[in-house]
């Protein structure tokens, strides 16, 4: 079955310091690959999302992330970490617009001064 | 334009009771999904409808869930004879394409 892993579900960094938040998924075809970022007590916000193109994407608040295929990986990244990125980050992946998304357990990201 | 919109915003429920769980998806968004969010995990799959057709139950965890989207707008996520386990976070997203965006979430709890 195609499933999505996210190593390490706490992740504490310092402020300035980068962050490395890591994703892998199994399938033998490449997926959409979504990161999403979830407040506490609020729903899930899109980050960033790879489709087809560039391999390297951008998203909203200074994060990017690289689609790796023979990594089969998704990693999301920033270069310096600030107080208010404190909150849970989810990987998901479907397999064409319009199907259901299958998400990783989270990763909490903790920022300390 | 407003986003996904869901209500309540939390429902506690005694064992036994029925509940129901409303979403508004954004505007002209033809697809509609529910997924289950217990405390700790990644949300899971419910249910998708497109349009106002249910193209996909296959995660309803059992016969107690049903859900509707009679006009293709609206969605209600009804639960009977809730269970202690039933205690989650039921999140709605809509969509156009690949992209899907989330409502706030109805936070459940079975006492």
């Amino acid at each position: 079955a195609q499933s999505v892993t996210q190593l390490g579900s706490h992740v504490s960094v310092s402020e300035g310091a980068l962050v490395l938040l890591r994703c892998n998924y199994s399938s033998s075809v490449p997926p959409y690959l979504f990161w999403y970022v979830q407040y506490p007590n609020q729903g899930l916000q899109l980050l960033l999302k790879y489709t087809t193109g560039a391999t390297l994407v951008k998203g909203i608040n200074g994060f990017e992330a690289e689609f790796k295929k023979s990594e089969t990986s998704f990693h999301l990244t920033k270069p310096s970490a600030h107080m208010s990125d404190a909150a849970e980050y989810f990987c998901a992946v479907t397999w064409g617009g319009g199907n259901k998304l299958t998400f990783g357990t989270g990763t909490q990201l903790k920022v300390e001064l | 334009g407003a986003g996904v919109s869901q209500s309540p915003r939390y429902k506690v429920a005694k064992r036994g009771q029925d509940v129901a769980l409303r979403c508004d998806p954004i505007s002209g968004h033809v697809s509609l999904f529910w997924y289950q969010q217990a405390l700790g995990q990644g949300p899971e799959f419910l249910t998708y409808f497109q349009n106002e057709a249910q193209l996909d139950k296959s995660g309803l965890p059992s016969d107690r869930f049903f859900a509707e989207r009679p006009e293709g707008s609206v969605s209600t996520l009804k639960i009977q004879r809730t269970q202690q386990e039933d205690s989650a976070v039921y999140l709605c997203a809509s969509s156009t394409g690949e992209t899907q965006y989330f409502g706030p979430g109805t936070r459940l709890l079975v006492l």
